[in-house]
Parts: structure tokens; C-alpha cells; sequence
């Protein structure tokens, strides 16, 4: 089955930059999405298709996705940011969506 | 404004059934392909699966563990997407939230529903 591993745990300080990683077998052939998850809250889409925003995502968020890896790097980063952060891509192999790890970002 | 709702969840024993709902507007949804994601306790996000529109053949596609005892329907006179849930486990506690789905993206995210299966 297709995997997509995240790193566990990412902590930044306030207005420094956060990069979380992404890796699956040719990931980069695909598109990848993430999805910013806070306690008893709904996740939320912040990035689809590699490197798109959706409409009312700030723009320190982007993305970009090459290779064996995606990356979701946050800009200045803020403490409204701190969630535990998803990717997500299609698996044509399984015809399934495939979720990452998850990463608990935390802003110190 | 896209708005999903989910409902049904609740307390079933091991083997028991359970039938979601997921009543959606703000999008047209005959043309909407809609996905069930669970998330188990302390665990991370899981597709459940999915059923395309049926202008593109309305079929289901669904995550290996539940192949054979869960199914996804839906109703577009009702904007209303269902997930049944047969021979229920342990393993399947947790919550279901449907999606409002891009292409290869969960574009909008109801506000879940719990599904506690416990004896």
C-alpha cells in the first residue's frame, strides 16, 4: 500500500519559518494537498494541488512538491498556527486518498 | 459558503450498524464528488472513502479496512451524502467527517460526527 510519512513533530519560534516534509515513492508525480487540523476543530484545506492556496489562506502559507517529497512551509509563523498538519495525496494504485503521518507544529 | 453536516453517529456494540448522514450546501451537489474521513482517538486522518458524482458513473471507492462492510450512497434530491456501517468494530470508534471534494483535494470539511463502538 502507498505511504506518505511526516515528521512527528516540527517546533518554530514566532515569525520564523516552519518547513514540513512529505515523502512517498514518486510523490512528486502526483498532487498533494494539506489539511491544518487544531484540537476539536474541523480540519481545514490550506494548500491543493502542490503549491495552491484556498481562498482565505494567508499567504506566509505555500507549497511545493518534487521528487519523493512534498513541503509545506509557513512564513513568519504565527501562534494561531500551532495544529497538527496533514498531507494527503491520490493513490492510483489503490484508488485511494492517502494521509500522511501528520505533523504537530509548535510554535514556542 | 460551503456547509456540511453530519449526523448519526453514536454508541453501537461490536457488530452492530450505523447509517451517517452529511446534509451539504453553498455548492451544487449533483455535481459534487464526496469523500468520509475518520479520525480514531490520539490517531491521525483516515479516507474512508468516496462516490463520484453521477454524471461521472456515481461509483464508490473505499480504504481496505472497510471493504465489504461499510458503503456510501447518496441522495441529490436531498443534497445528502450516507455512509452505512455494517459488522462494526472496535477499531472504527472515532470521528466521521465528510468532505466536499476538489479533483485530488477535500475542498470543504463538515463539523464531524462521533462513532463510539463499545460493548
Amino acid at each position: 500500500s502507498y505511504e506518505l510519512t511526516q515528521p512527528p513533530s516540527v517546533s518554530v519560534s514566532p515569525g520564523q519559518t516552519a518547513s514540513i516534509t512529505c515523502s512517498g515513492d514518486k510523490l512528486g508525480d502526483k498532487y498533494a494537498c494539506w489539511s491544518q487540523k487544531k484540537p476539536g476543530q474541523s480540519p481545514v484545506l490550506v494548500m491543493y494541488e502542490n503549491n495552491k492556496r484556498p481562498s482565505g489562506i494567508p499567504e506566509r502559507f505555500s507549497g511545493s512538491n518534487s521528487g519523493n517529497t512534498a513541503t509545506l512551509t509557513i512564513s513568519g509563523t504565527q501562534a494561531i498556527d500551532e495544529a497538527e498538519y496533514y498531507c494527503q495525496a491520490w493513490d492510483t494504485g489503490t484508488a485511494s486518498y492517502v494521509f500522511g503521518t501528520g505533523t504537530k507544529v509548535t510554535v514556542l | 459558503e460551503e456547509h456540511l453536516v453530519e449526523s448519526g453517529g453514536g454508541l453501537v456494540q461490536p457488530g452492530g450498524s450505523l447509517r451517517l448522514s452529511c446534509a451539504s450546501s453553498g455548492f451544487i451537489f449533483t455535481d459534487a464528488w464526496m469523500s468520509w474521513v475518520r479520525q480514531a482517538p490520539g490517531k491521525g486522518l483516515e479516507w474512508v472513502g468516496r462516490i463520484k458524482s453521477k454524471a461521472s458513473g456515481g461509483t464508490t471507492d473505499y480504504v481496505a479496512p472497510v471493504k465489504g462492510r461499510f458503503s456510501i450512497s447518496r441522495d441529490d434530491s436531498k443534497n445528502t451524502v450516507f455512509l452505512q456501517m455494517n459488522s462494526l468494530k472496535t477499531e472504527d470508534t472515532g470521528m466521521y467527517y465528510c468532505t466536499h471534494d476538489g479533483f485530488t483535494y477535500p475542498a470543504s470539511w463538515g463539523q464531524g460526527t462521533l462513532v463510539i463502538v463499545s460493548s
